[in-house]
């Protein structure tokens, strides 16, 4: 079964202070990883899509990277304004599960920035 | 350029009352999706619409139908709703499977 699992589930930072967000992944071959920026009340917003490993996206403060196990979401210099909850999704190669050719996604890590 | 849009934004019903939740886009996308959100657990796929005139199960059907009214529009009903069903609901839209998928406001559902 495909299985995405995200940590910290929760993480507050100070405005400034970098980190990272992992998410690793289970599935039967990979067709896309996704990350998903989610504002309390609203849908998710897409940030980046990664296909193979070693590849890397960046987005102003953000920077996703990939491997064979997990992927990354590097916040650097992070500003209160990048709270949210951030979701990884993924997309299998071939039917798993319930049949559904769909994304897989976690759980979230919210993410928290104090001025 | 709306994006996705829904309607309604919040309903409550019943136990057993009946209603259809609206997704439509303006984006071209051919596959479209409705997913459920519950407090603790990711985004589940309810129905999905690989294309016009398709539609498949996902991970968690039961309960729900759709229908796939053309290309811009794809909506989800709930026959007799139950209080499990209480939930977010987020329709989504992408070019093909494989592409990126962009996402409603939602629609926050409560059956009492």
């Amino acid at each position: 079964e495909d299985q995405v699992t995200q940590s910290p589930e929760a993480l507050r930072l100070q405005e400034g202070e970098s980190s990272s967000l992992n998410c690793s992944y289970t599935v039967s071959g990979l067709r896309g990883l996704f990350w998903y920026r989610q504002d309390p009340g609203k849908g998710p917003e897409f940030l980046f899509t990664l296909y193979s490993a070693g590849e890397e996206k960046e987005k102003e403060r953000l920077k996703a990277t990939l491997t064979k196990k997990e992927s990354f979401l590097h916040i650097t210099a992070p500003k209160p304004e990048d709270s949210a909850t951030y979701l990884c999704a993924v997309r299998p190669s071939k039917y798993s599960g319930g049949g559904a050719d769909g994304l897989t996604f976690g759980k979230g890590t919210h993410l928290i920035i104090q001025p | 350029n709306a994006g996705v849009t829904q309607t309604p934004k919040f309903q409550v019903l019943k136990t057993g009352q009946s209603m259809t939740l609206q997704c439509a886009q303006d984006m071209n996308h051919n596959s479209m999706y409705w997913y459920r959100q519950d407090p603790g657990m990711g985004l589940r796929l309810i129905y999905y619409s690989a294309s016009e005139g398709t539609t498949d199960k996902g991970e968690v059907p039961n309960g729900y139908n759709v229908s796939r009214l053309n290309k811009r529009e794809f909506s989800l009903r709930l026959e007799s709703a139950a209080p499990s069903q209480t939930s977010v609901y987020f329709c989504a839209s992408s070019e093909g499977l494989a592409r990126e998928q962009y996402f409603g406001p939602g629609t926050r559902l409560t059956v009492t």
